[in-house]
C-alpha cells in the first residue's frame, strides 16, 4: 500500500482560474477528507465524504468550491474562478470507519494563485 | 469539540525525552485526546490517542491527567527527524474532523 496520493503536488494559476486536484485515498478506505492550510497555521477541515455520500462541509468551502468522490474511490476539489485568498496548501486524509480514530494524510497540493 | 492550548515552540536535545504539553481543561466525557505531527512539507502524521488511561506505541507515549483536563506527550529518545509541529487535538471518538489549533514547533538539536 503505498498511502494517500495527491496530484498535482503543485500548481500555480492565475486569478480566475479553475483548477482541480485529486485526491487517491488508500484502499478499502471509506472515508475521504479534505482539509486547506495557510501558511503557519493547522490545517482547517473542509470536507469528508463516506463511500461516495458527502457526509459534512465546512462553511469554509464556499460555493465556488466543489468535491466529488465518485464510486467511493478517488475524490477532486474543483475551485472556480480562483481568488489570491485560495493560496495554501490543500491536504486529503482517508480513513476506515470501522476504526474511525486515525486519518492519513497526503502530501498535499500547493496551489498558488498569482 | 473542546478547545486546547499548547505552548508554540520547545527545544530538546538529541537522545533526551521531549515532553510536550497540552491543556484542555473543558474536555468532555466522550472525547478523546489525540495527537498528529507535521514534519516540514508534509502531510500531518498520527501519533497516538487515548481516553483517560495512559497509552504508548512505538512513537510515543501519552500521559493523561487524571482529571483529563490536561496531557503531556513524551518521545523518549528524540532524534533530529522529530522536528516537526506536534499537534493536541481533542475529538469525539466516532467523529468526522480533526480540529487543529496552531500547534507546538518542536525543535530538536544535536
Amino acid at each position: 500500500d503505498t498511502g494517500v496520493s495527491q496530484d498535482p503536488r503543485h500548481k500555480i494559476t492565475k486569478r480566475g482560474q479553475n483548477v482541480t486536484f485529486r485526491c487517491d485515498p488508500i484502499s478499502e478506505h471509506n472515508r475521504l477528507y479534505w482539509y486547506r492550510q495557510t501558511l503557519g497555521q493547522g490545517p482547517e477541515f473542509l470536507t469528508y465524504f463516506q463511500n461516495e455520500a458527502q457526509l459534512e462541509k465546512s462553511r469554509l468551502l464556499s460555493d465556488r468550491f466543489s468535491a466529488e468522490r465518485p464510486k467511493g474511490s478517488f475524490s477532486t476539489l474543483e475551485i472556480q474562478r480562483t481568488e489570491q485568498g485560495d493560496s495554501a496548501m490543500y491536504l486529503c486524509a482517508s480513513s476506515l470507519s470501522l476504526q474511525g480514530y486515525e486519518q492519513y494524510f497526503g502530501p498535499g497540493t500547493r496551489l498558488t494563485v498569482t | 469539540d473542546a478547545k486546547t492550548t499548547q505552548p508554540p515552540s520547545m527545544d530538546c536535545a538529541e537522545g533526551r525525552a521531549a515532553n510536550l504539553p497540552c491543556n484542555h481543561s473543558t474536555i468532555s466525557g466522550n472525547e478523546y485526546v489525540y495527537w498528529y505531527r507535521q514534519i516540514h512539507s508534509q502531510g500531518p502524521q498520527y501519533i497516538i490517542h487515548g481516553l483517560k488511561n495512559n497509552e504508548t506505541n512505538e512513537m510515543a507515549s501519552l500521559i493523561i491527567t487524571e482529571d483529563r483536563k490536561s496531557s503531556t506527550l513524551i518521545l523518549p529518545h528524540a532524534t533530529l527527524r522529530d522536528t516537526a509541529v506536534y499537534y493536541c487535538i481533542v475529538r469525539v471518538g466516532t467523529a468526522s474532523k480533526l480540529t487543529f489549533g496552531t500547534g507546538t514547533r518542536l525543535q530538536v538539536t544535536l
